[in-house]
C-alpha cells in the first residue's frame, strides 16, 4: 500500500503562499485511477477538502478555495504538491495528502499531516 | 452546497453495539465512506461504498443505509474504538463533502 509524507514550512506569514509537498512510496503518482488530493483540519473541526491531481495531471478544487488553489505533481520525484495564496490565519490547519480511489472517491491512504501556522 | 449531518458524540459502554448516524438528502444515492481519526493521528478508511471494509478492518465495524441516512455500525466496542468518526461521499455539486464528524465515548 501506498505511503504518503508530508512536508514543507511549519510558519507562514499571513499574505504569503503555503506550498506543501508529498512524497509517495511505494506506489506511482502515474497509477490509473488514483486521484491525488489535499486535505485540511482546522484546529478542532472536521475535514476540509482542497483539490486533487489525477493520474493524468487533471486537477479539481474545492470550488471555495478555487482562486487560491494550485495542486502540482512532479512524477519522476514522486510527489505532488500544494500552494494556496494569500493565506490568513483562517487557513492555520494540519494539512494531509491522501490517495483518493477515482471510482468512488474515498481516501485509502492519508499521510501523517503537518501543522502549518499562519502568523506574523 | 451538499451537506453531511452527523450526531456530535455517541456514548456507549464496552461491549455494547454503537450506531452512528450520517444524514444527507438523496444519500441512498450516493456512495458513502466512513473514517475512523484518533487524537493527533490522520484519518483512516474503516467503510467503503457503504458497507465493504478494507483489508485489516475488523468485523465488528460494518456500514448500512436507509433513506437519507448512513449508518456505521460498531459491535461489541472497545476502549480502542474511542475517536472521531466521518462520513463522507462526493456529489456533483460539492465534489467531496465530509460530514462534521461523530466523537465516540466508550464510557
Amino acid at each position: 500500500q501506498v505511503q504518503l509524507q508530508e512536508s514543507g514550512p511549519g510558519l507562514v506569514k499571513p499574505s504569503q503562499t503555503l506550498s506543501l509537498t508529498c512524497t509517495l512510496s511505494g506506489g506511482s503518482i502515474k497509477s490509473a485511477g488514483s486521484y491525488w488530493s489535499w486535505i485540511r483540519q482546522l484546529p478542532g473541526k472536521g475535514l476540509e477538502w482542497l483539490g486533487f491531481i489525477s493520474h493524468t495531471g487533471y486537477t479539481f478544487y474545492n470550488p471555495s478555495l478555487r482562486s487560491r488553489v494550485v495542486i502540482s505533481a512532479d512524477t519522476s520525484m514522486s510527489q505532488f504538491s500544494l500552494r494556496l495564496t494569500s493565506v490568513t490565519a483562517a487557513d492555520t490547519a494540519v494539512y494531509f495528502c491522501a490517495r483518493e480511489n477515482g471510482r468512488t472517491y474515498y481516501f485509502d491512504s492519508w499521510g501523517q499531516g503537518t501543522l502549518v501556522t499562519v502568523s506574523s | 452546497s451538499y451537506v453531511l449531518t452527523q450526531p456530535p458524540s455517541v456514548s456507549v459502554a464496552p461491549g455494547q453495539t454503537a450506531r452512528i448516524s450520517c444524514g444527507g438528502n438523496n444519500i441512498g444515492a450516493k456512495s458513502v465512506h466512513w473514517y475512523q481519526q484518533r487524537p493527533g493521528q490522520a484519518p483512516m478508511l474503516v467503510i467503503y461504498d457503504e458497507s465493504d471494509r478494507p483489508s485489516g478492518i475488523t468485523e465488528r465495524f460494518s456500514g448500512s443505509k436507509s433513506g437519507n441516512t448512513a449508518t456505521l455500525t460498531i459491535m461489541r466496542v472497545e476502549a480502542g474504538d474511542e475517536a472521531d468518526y466521518y462520513c463522507q461521499v462526493w456529489d456533483v455539486t460539492s465534489d467531496v463533502v465530509f460530514g462534521g464528524g461523530t466523537k465516540l465515548t466508550v464510557l
